[in-house]
């Protein structure tokens, strides 16, 4: 069974550009997490989805983040406009159901350098 | 909100002899509390978790202990083996609450040969 996907892996982009990063979670699984790592660091939730709902998103920087899973399956992640302190380690996670108890499993996460 | 603490950051042992990483946790509402092995380039992986209603819970060399009273758990690995290295991310959950997991720091531990 194929775990969840992430691209790209790597991406390196000045200040101030837009960035995106892609998910596509463990078929069947309808709730997804985006978290941040930071070097040296335990992962942050900024996002979590209920299928295609966004359940809980109070860690999210509005300003400048956003997220969307259309149709409750693949789900992006966006900043714009990108900056220095951005750089980190954005990791893609999904569970079967709802239920806290569920495993999540974690994609290999894309790692964001913002020169 | 929650609040997870982890000791060691880092930890170094000699291959075959133990490893201990303990947390502390600040919301007593909490009672899911997994343990996540992170190797390099890889997410984080589910490696054990316990619930409040237990005090203790064993996988062949790895173990964890939960004290609700003081708030504290830890993770005891046995037999250490060189591919037990890696970072390990303590966690901690009220399935009742915000239902989301607050992570600890990280311990990377690396095992001598």
């Amino acid at each position: 069974e194929a775990g969840v996907v992430q691209s790209p892996r790597y991406k390196i982009i000045e200040k101030k550009q837009p960035v995106a990063f892609w998910c596509n979670p463990i078929s069947g699984h309808n709730t997804l997490y985006w978290y941040l790592q930071n070097l040296g660091q335990g992962p942050e939730l900024l996002i979590r989805y209920e299928n295609e709902e966004a359940v809980d998103d109070s860690q999210l920087p509005k300003d400048r983040f956003s997220a969307e899973r259309l149709k409750g399956v693949d789900s992006t992640l966006k900043i714009q406009p990108a900056e220095l302190g951005d750089s980190a380690v954005y990791l893609c996670a999904s569970s079967l159901g709802v239920s806290p108890y569920n495993e999540q499993f974690f994609g290999p996460g894309t790692r964001l350098t913002v020169l | 909100g929650e609040n997870v603490e982890q000791h060691p950051s880092t930890l170094s042992v000699q291959e075959g002899d133990s490893a201990v990483i303990k947390c502390t946790y600040s919301d007593s509402a909490s009672n899911y509390f997994p343990w996540y092995k992170q190797e390099l380039g890889k997410g984080p992986q589910l490696i054990i978790d316990i619930r409040s209603n237990v005090g203790e819970k064993k996988d062949q060399r790895i173990a964890v202990t939960l004290n609700k009273t003081a708030k504290h758990f830890s993770l005891h690995i046995t037999e250490t083996q060189p591919e037990d290295s890696a970072v390990y991310f303590c966690a901690a959950s009220n399935p009742q609450g915000a239902q989301k997991l607050v992570f600890g720091q990280g311990t990377r531990l690396t095992i001598n040969p």
